[in-house]
């Protein structure tokens, strides 16, 4: 049963524009979510991060917001660049001291020049 | 910066055969892990460990086996390879706490 979902496995932009990636969750018991980006044969680097007692967190052009209620996250990318193209993988944390990570599928992002 | 490495980028290895995999951290993290990534299947836990010595099953242990006999070094064991597993593997580190985990490059290992 997948408990971080990605339901768009690729998404197409204009360099500029926005990128919006989604990922829903189905376990009310994560307290922490995480962006992760990955390039072909490179392992997944961080990215941005939020605990659940937050709607919001903003690094430069990436913002993550979520919404407890209805067990869902997104990825806002402003504005996108052609380096953004990537596999991005949302993940959901249990909480305690092992840090385990459940995994979403990724969706590919593509940002046409 | 932290760095993890694992052992081999690309491994061709032959049904049956025993395949080690190994992956070293730098950063005197605590807990360590090792992932397979499929396609449309994202990224799915094998085994963790939180200690040296320590071992915890992820979601697919079946048919692995893992080794941390010292802080800085976790290997996954291939006990006989199949097929079936043939795949990207990463390895990743973090300290204790709600912190990111830090990922190897991967090894893309094949089975023939």
């Amino acid at each position: 049963d997948q408990q971080v979902k990605q339901n768009s496995p690729s998404l197409s932009v204009q360099e500029g524009r926005i990128s919006i990636l989604n990922c829903d969750y189905t376990n009310s018991m994560f307290d922490y979510f995480l962006w992760y980006k990955k390039y072909p044969a490179e392992g997944p680097t961080f990215l941005i991060s939020i605990s659940s007692i937050k709607d919001k967190n903003e690094d430069g052009r990436f913002t993550v917001f979520l919404n407890k209620s209805a067990k869902h996250l997104s990825l806002h990318i402003v504005p996108s660049q052609p380096g953004d193209s990537a596999v991005y993988f949302c993940a959901a944390l249990y909480g305690g001291a092992t840090n385990k990570l459940i995994f979403g599928t990724g969706t590919l992002l593509a940002v046409q020049p | 910066d932290v760095k993890v490495t694992q052992s081999s980028r690309y491994l061709v290895k032959r049904t049956g055969e025993k395949v080690f995999l190994e992956c070293v951290q730098d950063m005197d993290h605590e807990n360590m892990f090792w992932y397979r990534q499929d396609p449309g299947l994202g990224l799915r836990l094998i085994y963790f460990s939180y200690d040296v010595k320590m071992k915890e099953k992820g979601d697919i242990p079946e048919g692995y086996s893992v080794s941390r006999e010292k802080k800085e070094r976790f290997s996954l064991i291939l006990e006989s390879a199949s097929t079936n597993q043939t795949s990207m593997y990463l390895c990743a580190s973090t300290t204790g706490g709600p912190f990111e985990q830090y990922f190897g490059p991967g090894t893309r290992l094949t089975v023939t």
